[in-house]
């Protein structure tokens, strides 16, 4: 069965260092999205991302956050400058008519 | 702005039993709707959904009811077996949006006892 798929299952990196999330989506699906949840907290959308360019973004998705999909087939979150409240569970899905997660990335800020 | 509601943070049921799980929503624009189950530290994984244009929508043990007057939908687990123990997050969609995002609630926790 086709699936999302997330790397690093964790990354641990120093505040202000820059980070690389990566995912590979379900091949025929169009629309991908990526989504965090703080611990503790309700799952939030970050970005979404259709026909190689960002559709809409939320207030989190500041100027230090990127998506790219470099090659047709991996889809990135670069996050440039690393604060701590950006830890966080990363989660990158696609989307025909269900949304389709990976099992996330986590993100620890020290 | 709270779109989507899942006004109860917790659910305990006996095994066998019957589990419904309760979602409220206000964007009138939702015209399609899905449900998660979720384990801390894992992804959110796909049970169900349903289109605004049924009002039921069946799937093995789980059945999913929109009341579309009400802006409410329900998940039905039966039988609830001790493997159902999760957070439960339903999701509202524009689908024919142009980003088509889903809006997440803030979860329930099912406990399913043996």
């Amino acid at each position: 069965e086709p699936e999302v798929t997330q790397t690093p299952s964790h990354q641990v990196t120093q505040m202000g260092q820059e980070v690389i999330l990566r995912c590979v989506p379900i091949s025929n699906h169009l629309y991908f999205y990526w989504y965090r949840q703080i611990l503790g907290q309700k799952v939030e959308f970050l970005v979404s991302f259709y026909n190689n360019e960002i559709s809409e973004k939320s207030e989190i998705f500041d100027d230090q956050f990127s998506v790219e999909r470099p090659d047709g087939s991996n889809f990135t979150l670069k996050i440039r400058s690393t604060k701590l409240e950006d830890s966080a569970m990363y989660f990158c899905a696609s989307r025909t008519a269900e949304a389709f997660f990976g099992q996330g990335t986590r993100l620890t800020v020290v | 702005d709270q779109q989507v509601k899942q006004n109860s943070p917790s659910l305990s049921v006996q095994e066998g039993r019957i589990s419904i799980l309760n979602c409220d929503y206000t964007n009138s624009m939702f015209d399609y709707f899905l449900w998660y189950k979720k384990y801390p530290a894992e992804g959110p994984t796909f049970l169900i959904s349903i289109s605004s244009i049924k009002d039921k929508n069946e799937d093995g043990r789980f059945t999913v009811f929109l009341n579309k007057s009400a802006k409410h939908l329900s998940l039905h687990i039966v039988p609830s077996q001790p493997g159902d123990s999760a957070v439960y997050f339903c999701a509202g969609s524009n689908y024919g949006g142009a980003t088509n995002k889903l809006i997440f609630g803030t979860g329930t926790l099912l406990a399913v006892q043996p």
